[in-house]
């Protein structure tokens, strides 16, 4: 089946700084989904792709379609206490079943 | 005004008991999922209704029956529970439309509900 790998696991940054994760399959994909989901609650949608090289921003976040359609990443750029939670990285596979990756764990020291 | 909304937000209960989660969304969408969260914060998908119907049961133990009374409801009972059931179960809904030649398949994630079977 569907296999996603996100990288890193997990990161400790200072406030202000940038964070950078991405995600990879094993398979074509025709849509990316970036996942936020803080303490507490359930995820929520940051940013979707549908285009291989598309280039979408969500505030200060920025994530990208892979050429290859087998990749994706995740930029955020001046890291805030409130960027706080696990990043996931998920495909859309068919009837709306989303496969999510194993996520990225993002602490931010003020 | 919360759009899926699920209940009770915290369970804890005895090993063999029966229980059942709500879950509720007032977006108007069609269809509707389960997802289990394990203690490594891993999502998985354990089924989904469109329009009352079940079209996805990923190889679930039968101990976890959905039930879907109407679109906007998709509740979760679970038999006998066991000590591996722990988890946080999230439901979900999402509008499945075709948007310029795509599927639009955001899903709305409820708030959880973190089960503790002791």
């Amino acid at each position: 089946g569907q296999q996603l790998n996100q990288s890193p696991q997990s990161m400790f940054i200072q406030e202000g700084e940038d964070v950078s994760m991405n995600c990879t399959s094993s398979s074509i994909f025709n849509t990316w989904l970036w996942y936020k989901q803080e303490p507490g609650e359930g995820p929520v949608l940051l940013i979707a792709l549908y285009k291989a090289g598309e280039l979408t921003s969500n505030g200060r976040l920025t994530a990208q379609f892979g050429i290859t359609r087998k990749d994706s990443f995740l930029n955020i750029s001046a890291s805030i206490p409130s960027d706080v939670g696990i990043y996931f990285c998920a495909d859309p596979w068919g009837g709306g079943k989303l496969i999510f990756g194993q996520g990225t764990e993002l602490s931010v020291k003020p | 005004d919360t759009a899926v909304s699920q209940t009770p937000k915290y369970l804890v209960t005895q090993m063999g008991n029966d229980k059942s989660i709500k879950c509720e969304q007032n977006l108007g969408h069609d269809t509707m999922y389960w997802y289990k969260q394990d203690s490594k914060k891993f999502l998985k998908i354990m089924f989904s209704y469109n329009n009352k119907e079940l079209i996805i049961n990923e190889t679930v133990p039968n101990r976890f029956s959905p039930k879907s009374p109407d679109k906007a409801h998709l509740n979760l009972h679970i038999n006998s529970l066991e000590l591996g059931d722990s988890a946080v179960y999230f439901c979900a809904s999402s509008q499945h439309i075709w948007l310029t030649g795509r599927e639009n398949t955001e899903a709305f994630f409820g708030q959880g509900t973190r089960l503790t079977v002791v």
